[in-house]
């Protein structure tokens, strides 16, 4: 089983350009979320969702977009780019059953924003 | 709204010796409680946590926590410390009615001595 796969690893980009950090999960997982990590902040909630065609936002979304159309696929996008946005972003999944909470991690991708 | 508070950024000790990090959290409904760790260049993984019952639950790699309630406090703990745990830990708390909304502490990095 693959897990939570996140790409890419490393993106170096440009003020104002936009990309798509990609999370894909194989567990049949309902909960997806995404995170970003900047030092001594811990991890800071960007979006996240309950299943396909439910987003909700978390601590810092502005400048973020999200989407579930499907079960497997949870891509943020980023608008138009900022140093501000510089970090290490995280997409982590939970199955609904209460038996079984608990975040499957990505292995992050490294965003620079210059 | 949910907030978690690690009262220590750091914590060294040396091996063979216990350890204890702290984790406080805010919330105005009943929640579930989470320790993850991270090592170096990784993600996060899923250490403990607590949904409900007995308030003290175990971990892996040897580690416990204790739900007190009346202290709304979190700690984790593990009785001798190896090399191998030096790592930086996130307690995280979970909103069950909010589409498990789960807001992360900023960490604290337990480094371990020989």
């Amino acid at each position: 089983n693959a897990g939570v796969t996140q790409t890419p690893k490393f993106q170096v980009l440009k003020t104002g350009q936009s990309m798509t950090l990609q999370c894909a999960q194989d567990m049949n997982h309902e909960y997806m979320s995404w995170y970003r990590q900047d030092p001594g902040m811990g991890l800071r909630l960007i979006h996240y969702s309950v299943g396909a065609g439910i987003t909700d936002q978390g601590e810092v979304p502005n400048g973020y977009n999200v989407s579930r159309s499907t079960t497997e696929d949870f891509p943020l996008r980023l608008l138009s780019a900022a140093p501000s946005q510089t970090s290490v972003y995280f997409c982590a999944s939970s199955s609904a059953d209460s038996l079984n909470y608990g975040y499957t991690f990505g292995s992050g991708t490294r965003l620079t924003v210059v | 709204a949910q907030s978690v508070t690690q009262l220590d950024s750091q914590v060294p000790v040396f091996e063979e010796a216990p350890v204890e990090l702290r984790c406080n959290y805010s919330s105005s409904v009943s929640v579930y409680l989470f320790w993850y760790v991270q090592y170096p260049n990784q993600g996060l993984q899923l250490l403990l946590k607590y949904l409900s019952g007995s308030t003290l639950v175990k971990g892996i790699n040897g580690f416990e926590a204790e739900f007190n309630k009346s202290q709304t406090s979190f700690h984790l703990r593990k009785p001798s410390v190896h090399i191998s745990d030096t790592a930086e830990y996130f307690c995280a708390v979970s909103d069950p009615t909010g589409g498990f909304k789960t807001i992360f502490g900023a960490g604290t990095r337990l480094f371990v001595k020989a």
